[in-house]
């Protein structure tokens, strides 16, 4: 049975510093999304991570996928207060992209 | 640029009542997804269909049932429903053409009394 792990699970950091989350997934994948969610709200889709070595950019956010390693990284950079909320990774196990397993979630908060 | 929608946004239901939940997906995407996020859980992949056809199941009750109709939209039923089936429910569409990224509706906030 397909487990994806997130660590840590709660993460408060100050503004201006960084840090990286974890996404850790016990079968083979080649397909990884991230999303955030703010309290209430869909989840909106950050980023696809297609292959191994993948490694996308949006912002002060960046995140990469080793598949061999079966984990994925989401860095923070220089975090604002905006970037508070709950960032998810999911793992497409489907045999045509249609089913899609996603970890606990880390629940970032950023204080000033 | 459109969205995928969800109606209702909210319903109320009580126990051993049934509930139809309604999702219209991004116009040419061909694949919908449903899923169940109970309070401060992560989403909970219910079922797939592909070009109307389901594809894919999770943990899905079997007192919940979904299709995909011609029009692409899809419903999520439920019957006999229970305290515990208080949750969000999202719905999603993709496209191979956008990598299957999934875009997310708002969701349909289902309360159970």
């Amino acid at each position: 049975e397909l487990k994806v792990e997130q660590n840590p699970l709660f993460l408060s950091m100050q503004e201006g510093k960084n840090y990286t989350i974890y996404c850790n997934y016990s079968t083979t994948s080649d397909r990884l999304y991230w999303y955030r969610q703010d309290p209430g709200k869909s989840l909106e889709s950050l980023f696809v991570l297609l292959s191994n070595g993948a490694v996308k950019q949006e912002g002060r956010l960046m995140a990469s996928l080793d598949t061999k390693a079966r984990l994925s990284t989401l860095h923070i950079t220089a975090a604002v207060h905006d970037l508070s909320a709950t960032y998810f990774c999911a793992v497409d196990i489907g045999t045509s992209y249609d089913k899609v397993i996603f970890g606990p979630g880390t629940s970032l908060s950023v204080i000033p | 640029a459109a969205g995928v929608i969800q109606s209702p946004r909210h319903l109320i239901k009580e126990k051993r009542e049934t509930a139809t939940l309604k999702c219209y997906p991004i116009p040419r995407h061909d694949t919908v997804y449903w899923y169940q996020q109970g309070p401060g859980q992560d989403p909970q992949f219910l079922i797939s269909f592909y070009e109307k056809m389901q594809s894919d199941k999770g943990s899905i009750p079997d007192r919940f049932s979904a299709q995909q109709f011609s029009d692409y939209h899809s419903e999520l039923n439920m019957s006999s429903l229970e305290l515990g089936d208080s949750a969000l429910y999202f719905c999603a569409s993709s496209s191979p053409g956008l990598a299957y990224e999934q875009y997310f509706g708002p969701g349909t906030r289902l309360t159970v009394t």
